[in-house]
């Protein structure tokens, strides 16, 4: 059965220019997830889907950040423009059950932003 | 004060040795509680959960005190292939809140 796919899986742009990131999840999995996680940091939720619907993205900032999953199967995670502080990696999970089930975590994107 | 507390070690433990780290957390409407493994510069990996009664998985042991709040993870006859972070996860109404983890390094 194949993993969470992430692409790309390293990024280098220049602050100020936008960039997308792309994820697969497993496939059945309704709950796909989007995590920043910084050097010695674990993972922040930066939005939840429950298929196609954002149930929780009060962490994801609106303001230069967006997602969509508009099948309810793939998703992009998109920041515009990028900002210096946005270096990270990006982790993108699914699970069959939000909450109480196992998450499985895509390889991520790491973002350097110069 | 964080939602969930680790302490970040590392943690310089032998071959062969047992450890142990705790993890505690702040609200106590929490309802799940799991134990992530996450290798250097890899994604974290699920370990195992933690229930009530507390489970053993092969060398690993995870414990929940509600009471107190807080969860642990025991590791036995520990292997230079555990070196890794570990970090505790916790639910609450469907959301997962992520400690920092803790750094783990086992020498030969």
């Amino acid at each position: 059965e194949a993993g969470v796919v992430q692409s790309p899986r390293y990024k280098i742009i220049e602050k100020k220019q936008p960039v997308a990131f792309w994820c697969n999840p497993i496939s059945g999995h309704n709950t796909l997830y989007w995590y920043l996680q910084n050097l010695g940091q674990g993972p922040e939720l930066l939005i939840r889907y429950e298929n196609e619907e954002a149930v929780d993205d009060s962490q994801l900032p609106k303001d230069r950040f967006s997602a969509e999953r508009l099948k309810g199967v793939d998703s992009t995670l998109k920041i515009q423009p990028a900002e210096l502080g946005d270096s990270a990696v990006y982790l993108c999970a699914s699970s069959s059950l939000a909450g109480y089930n196992e998450q499985f975590f895509g390889p991520g994107t790491r973002l350097t932003v110069l | 004060r964080k939602e969930v507390e680790q302490d970040p070690g590392p943690f310089n433990v032998p071959e062969g040795a047992t450890v142990a780290f705790n993890c505690t957390y702040s609200n106590s409407a929490s309802q799940s509680f799991f134990w992530y493994r996450q290798d250097c510069r890899k994604e974290p990996k699920l370990l195992m959960s933690v229930y009530s009664s507390g489970n053993e998985d092969g060398r690993f042991t995870a414990q929940l005190n509600r009471a107190s709040q807080y969860i642990s993870l025991l590791i036995r006859d520990s292997k230079l292939s555990d070196s890794a972070t570990y970090l505790c996860v916790v639910s609450v109404n469907y959301q997962l809140i992520w400690g920092a983890g803790t750094k783990l390094i086992i020498k030969p």
